[in-house]
């Protein structure tokens, strides 16, 4: 089955600089792989995904790349701020349209 | 649109005990899914659904049982609990497979 980690598990950054999680994965069917944020004492949230056929996306100040020959995909959040301190997963989907997520970061933004 | 709503949100058995875990969507998404987070873990996938009378198993499908009788409800059952089965437990929902999984607020069971 499909094997999903995720590095850093811990993230520490100052206000207004950059963060940016990367993960790999073993499948190479593979096809589909969002992000999500989650916030203490709630539910994951998507932020951001991407499909297998684009290499590159971006909403606002969160980016997420993809490189299907690696098999690695990363989140880039630019000019941090303290509402973005979370943890942040990020997943793949493929045959059998089952979602294998990563182990988690957690991002701490310093003001 | 109320989401991905789940019931109980917090819930204590003893070992042994059965009960049920409540989930439900008002967005007409055919796809449905349980998983557990356990700390450090992640979330694994339990059982999924791809539609109405049609379940399957994820990851960790073992102690758990699930239905699907109409769209909108997805509940899981835990038959006997352990105390293996503590953990907090989401329900996600989407439209299709490669779209974006909307998931409720989870429901922190623990099993003593």
């Amino acid at each position: 089955g499909e094997n999903v980690e995720q590095h850093p598990s811990t993230l520490s950054v100052q206000e207004g600089d950059s963060a940016v999680i990367k993960c790999t994965y073993s499948d190479s069917a593979s096809n589909y792989f969002p992000w999500y944020k989650q916030e203490l004492g709630k539910g994951p949230q998507l932020i951001i995904d991407i499909r297998s056929n684009v290499g590159e996306k971006k909403d606002q100040r969160i980016a997420v790349t993809l490189n299907k020959t690696a098999k690695h995909f990363s989140l880039h959040i630019t000019e941090t701020q303290p509402e973005d301190s979370a943890v942040y997963f990020c997943a793949a989907q493929g045959a059998g349209n089952m979602l294998t997520f990563g182990g988690g970061t957690r991002l701490m933004v310093k003001p | 649109n109320a989401g991905v709503t789940q019931t109980p949100k917090f819930q204590v058995l003893k070992t042994g005990q059965s009960m049920t875990l409540q989930c439900a969507q008002d967005m007409n998404h055919e796809y449905m899914s349980w998983y557990r987070q356990d700390p450090g873990m992640g979330l694994r996938l339990i059982h999924y659904s791809v539609g109405a009378g049609i379940t399957d198993q994820g990851e960790v499908p073992n102690g758990y049982n699930v239905s699907r009788s109409t769209t909108e409800d997805f509940p899981l059952r835990l038959l006997s609990a352990a105390p293996s089965q503590t953990s907090v437990y989401f329900c996600a929902s989407s439209y299709a497979p490669g779209t974006g999984a909307n998931f409720g607020p989870g429901t922190r069971l623990t099993v003593t």
